[in-house]
């Protein structure tokens, strides 16, 4: 079954370090998510994409983030300057539908730590 | 803004047996998705269950179902024959067609199977 991969799997970061977290989303899939879980809080939503141009984001993805898709495969998030409350689980989504009827696949995640 | 929520933190069942797992949300919008994924200790996002909103029928996948009630918009996922590997977080998340498509995500609710 197709699979998003994301790479590492675990990262830790000194505070005011940039870090790229990378994405490999399923090859027919056009729409592509990132969000965020904070250690036992809810997930949140950051940012979506499509067609080589951010088409939603939420409040938290502020000017330290940004995403890009450099080749057709990678789907990478940029983190310019880390917080330490950026510490968090980096999940990558992608869909093969923007009406959501298909639901999302979902990477394993990034674990980034930032002390 | 739409929202959702689980009211059980924790839930425990008995292995083999069948829990219910509980989901509301609130919103003004008619046409829209309903999901459960689980997430086990690997903190990987496993979609489990969705359900359009436009469809009566409830969505059953092999031992898990739902009962989706749009009037009073709640939308719970009982698990059937419950087994060790089930354990884990369960999230319910909601996604508008009409107006943006992240997905709003409830709390979670941990559970665990007792064998």
């Amino acid at each position: 079954e197709p699979e998003v991969t994301q790479t590492p799997s675990h990262q830790v970061t000194q505070m005011g370090q940039e870090v790229i977290l990378r994405c490999v989303p399923i090859s027919n899939h056009l729409y592509f998510y990132w969000y965020r879980q904070i250690l036992g809080q809810k997930v949140e939503f950051l940012v979506s994409f499509y067609n080589n141009e951010i088409s939603e984001k939420s409040e938290i993805f502020d000017d330290q983030f940004s995403v890009e898709r450099p080749d057709g495969s990678n789907f990478t998030l940029k983190i310019r300057s880390t917080k330490l409350e950026d510490s968090a689980m980096y999940f990558c989504a992608s869909s093969a539908q923007q009406s959501g009827g298909s639901g999302y696949t979902f990477g394993s995640g990034t674990r980034l730590t930032v002390v | 803004a739409q929202t959702v929520t689980q009211s059980q933190p924790e839930m425990s069942v008995q292995e083999a047996e069948t829990v219910t797992l509980s989901c509301t949300y609130d919103t003004s919008e008619s046409d829209y998705y309903l999901f459960w994924y689980k997430q086990p200790p690997s903190r990987q996002m496993i979609l489990v269950i969705r359900q359009e909103a436009y469809k009566q029928q409830n969505a059953t996948e092999n031992r898990f179902s739902v009962n989706f009630q749009k009037a009073a918009k709640s939308f719970s996922l009982k698990i059937s024959d419950s087994q060790l590997g089930d354990a884990a977080m369960y999230f319910c998340a909601y996604r508008s067609v009409e107006s943006n498509y992240q997905l709003i995500w409830g709390a979670g609710t941990k559970l665990i199977i007792k064998p």
